[in-house]
């Protein structure tokens, strides 16, 4: 079985960091694209960033609203992927969620989400 | 950045009928990335189609997707009561993915 469980959100200070994971299981993580959207409270679905698989460089694209602050990683031997968030601002409050992306499957499988409330 | 506008912002329909919504985009996509997701409260967005048209794994086929270019659309041939949520069109096809900003199915 497929899954995906997002961790690491916390209440944060602005200006501060925090890393959040994306642990998988039950499928080739190597294979996908993984990728991170958010949910502000209330909100409707935006995309914050994504990391190809190896086979397609590795390589990452972000959202306007990410570039130059958040940073998408993984490590394929441990089936895990990162979002480092430096400089946070209120406006990141939201709830983060994860989920792969392969060609013949779309961006099938989401994790729940994990909260993460940026508030002095 | 490619922009995706949903229409109408609310639906409100009664079970059984038949509800159609719309997902613009403002260039073309290319080989139709284009997916709808459907969320409930509380819970993860869960994939309904992919590819514009093609059903994701486990969905009913009252839901079907269709378009092509700019103008996609999420048909669901007989709203059952649990198909009340908020809907989500989402392109992947150029380096920016974006969503639209949702279509909520109301209960009427």
């Amino acid at each position: 079985e497929v899954q995906l469980v997002e961790s690491g959100g916390d209440l944060v200070q602005p200006g501060r960091s925090l890393r959040l994971s994306c642990t998988a299981s039950g499928f080739t993580f190597g294979d996908y694209t993984m990728s991170w959207v958010r949910q502000a409270p209330g909100k409707g679905l935006e995309w914050v960033g994504f990391i190809r698989s190896k086979v397609y460089g590795g390589t990452t694209e972000y959202a306007a609203s990410a570039k130059g602050r958040f940073t998408v990683s993984r490590d394929d031997s441990k089936s895990i992927a990162y979002l480092q968030m430096n400089s946070l601002k209120t406006e990141d409050t939201a709830v983060y969620y994860c989920h792969r992306y392969h060609f013949w499957t779309g961006p099938d499988h989401w994790g729940q989400g994990t909260l993460v409330t940026v508030s002095a | 950045e490619i922009v995706l506008t949903q229409s109408p912002g609310t639906l409100s329909l009664s079970p059984g009928e038949r509800a159609t919504l719309s997902c613009r985009a403002s260039q073309s996509l290319s080989s139709s990335y284009l997916a709808w997701y459907q969320q409930k409260p509380g819970q993860a967005p869960r994939l309904l189609i992919y590819g514009a048209s093609s059903r994701a794994t486990g969905i009913p086929d009252r839901f079907s997707g269709s378009g092509s270019g700019t103008d996609f659309t999420l048909t669901i041939s007989r709203l059952e009561p649990e198909d009340f949520a908020v809907y989500y069109c989402q392109q992947y096809g150029s380096s920016a993915w974006t969503f639209g900003q949702g279509t909520k199915v109301e209960i009427k």
